[in-house]
């Protein structure tokens, strides 16, 4: 069964801290690796996809990697702001572009 | 682009009762999907529609759920009945084949 798990399950930080947020999973057969954000009380907003044939993307500020030997996918977010806090979501993704979520991490950015 | 409309917004039902939800996903986009999302958790996919066919509804309670996509556009989930383990976030997404999920703001139900 294909798990996704993402550390830390909380994170607190003050304003203008680069961080790593984590993310791993089961099943090396991965099409994409998808991280998004969502907000309380709406959907989520995709951020990043990685496809399987790559290592990285970058976005403004943020950047993931994709290492599918070790099952794992790091989203780096440089120079926080208190606008980044939300929760952060990755989610494998399969053949049919089907996604398996982690939990996600609650981050706090505090100005 | 308009995004994903979604409603409603809210919903409160007594346990045994039904309930419908609806999606109009983003123009052009072929997949459908619906998901659930339970407090505290990642959404789970309950159903994924290509055009107005089934792709993956491994997950779908189907003693309870149903849903339909007519004509290939607008999709409705329906819970019937409903036990009060179905209180979650029902999210609706869409997309191109293999390209990120655009998702609408979803329904939150709640079961008495």
């Amino acid at each position: 069964k294909q798990e996704v798990t993402q550390i830390p399950a909380a994170l607190s930080v003050p304003e203008g801290e680069n961080l790593v947020l984590n993310c791993s999973f089961t099943d090396s057969a991965i099409y994409n690796l998808q991280w998004f954000r969502q907000d309380p009380g709406k959907g989520l907003t995709s951020l990043l996809l990685i496809q399987s044939s790559q290592r990285e993307q970058t976005s403004g500020r943020l950047n993931a990697s994709l290492d599918k030997s070790s099952g794992r996918s790091t989203l780096y977010i440089a120079a926080s702001q208190p606008g980044d806090s939300a929760t952060y979501l990755c989610a494998h993704g399969g053949a049919t572009n089907k996604l398996i979520f982690g939990t996600g991490t609650l981050l706090a950015v505090q100005p | 682009e308009a995004g994903v409309a979604q409603s409603p917004r809210y919903k409160i039902i007594e346990k045994r009762q039904s309930v419908a939800f609806w999606c109009n996903p983003i123009s052009g986009h072929a997949t459908l999907y619906w998901y659930q999302q339970i407090l505290g958790q990642g959404p789970k996919l309950l159903i994924q529609f290509q055009n107005n066919g089934v792709v993956d509804d491994s997950q779908l309670p189907k003693d309870r759920f149903s849903a339909e996509r007519l004509k290939g556009v607008d999709s409705t989930l329906k819970i019937q009945p409903a036990k009060l383990e179905d209180s979650a976030v029902y999210l609706c997404a869409s997309s191109f084949w293999n390209s990120p999920l655009h998702f609408g703001n979803g329904t939150r139900l709640t079961v008495t």
